[in-house]
């Protein structure tokens, strides 16, 4: 079965620190694996995508790294802000044409950053 | 604002009612997803469409639940006999399949269902 774990399940940390989240899934082959922030109550956004040949992307303060060897992933924040308070939830999407399209979501870790 | 609209962003309803929800996709793109969100968990995938057919449908989407796109734009999901256990966040989101790619899905902002 196809699955996606993220951890920590929750992080609290001060502004202005660094963060890393980590994302390991069982999905393969796979397409492309993505992280989208979810703030509380509303839709998720996506941050980052990457390619199975891909190693880094970024966007912003967000670094997603990939090592489809290990099949891991991780998302680094820099320089935390209030506003990065969220869930932060790693995607991985299997090969299309392969059957069924779906998309394999992870629970999400969520992230609180305090004064 | 050109993004995913959803209506009504909450409803509530007594067990047994049936309900119905719109969701108003990105209007150039192609593909429609609705998925289901409770707390704590992520979105799981209810079913998509790709134009107005109904391409995939998950083992969660039960008999009482059915969902169109009769002009390819927007969708509507419907919930019959509505239970307990239906309460959450009903997300839909919509991307724009071109030569062989899914392309990024854009999420609304849910509909939260609260069933009494």
């Amino acid at each position: 079965k196809n699955q996606v774990e993220q951890s920590p399940q929750s992080l609290i940390i001060l502004e202005g620190k660094n963060c890393t989240l980590q994302c390991n899934y069982t999905v393969s082959p796979f397409s492309n694996l993505r992280w989208y922030k979810q703030d509380t109550g509303r839709g998720p956004v996506s941050l980052t995508i990457m390619t199975f040949s891909e190693n880094t992307k970024s966007n912003g303060r967000y670094t997603a790294t990939l090592d489809a060897d290990t099949k891991q992933s991780s998302l680094h924040i820099t320089a935390s802000q209030l506003s990065d308070s969220a869930s932060y939830i790693c995607v991985v999407s299997p090969v299309s044409g392969a059957g069924s399209y779906q998309l394999t979501f992870g629970k999400g870790t969520k992230l609180s950053v305090i004064p | 604002d050109t993004g995913v609209s959803q209506d009504p962003r909450h409803k509530i309803t007594k067990r047994g009612q049936n309900v119905t929800f719109r969701c108003d996709p990105i209007s150039e793109h192609n593909r429609l997803y609705w998925y289901r969100q409770t707390l704590g968990q992520g979105p799981e995938f209810l079913t998509y469409f790709q134009n107005e057919a109904q391409l995939e449908k998950s083992r969660l989407l039960s008999d009482r639940f059915s969902a169109e796109r009769p002009k390819g734009s927007f969708s509507t999901l419907e919930i019959q006999r509505t239970e307990q256990g239906d309460s959450a966040m009903y997300l839909c989101a919509s991307s724009l399949r071109t030569s062989g790619r899914a392309g990024t899905q854009y999420f609304g902002p849910g509909t939260r269902l609260l069933v009494l």
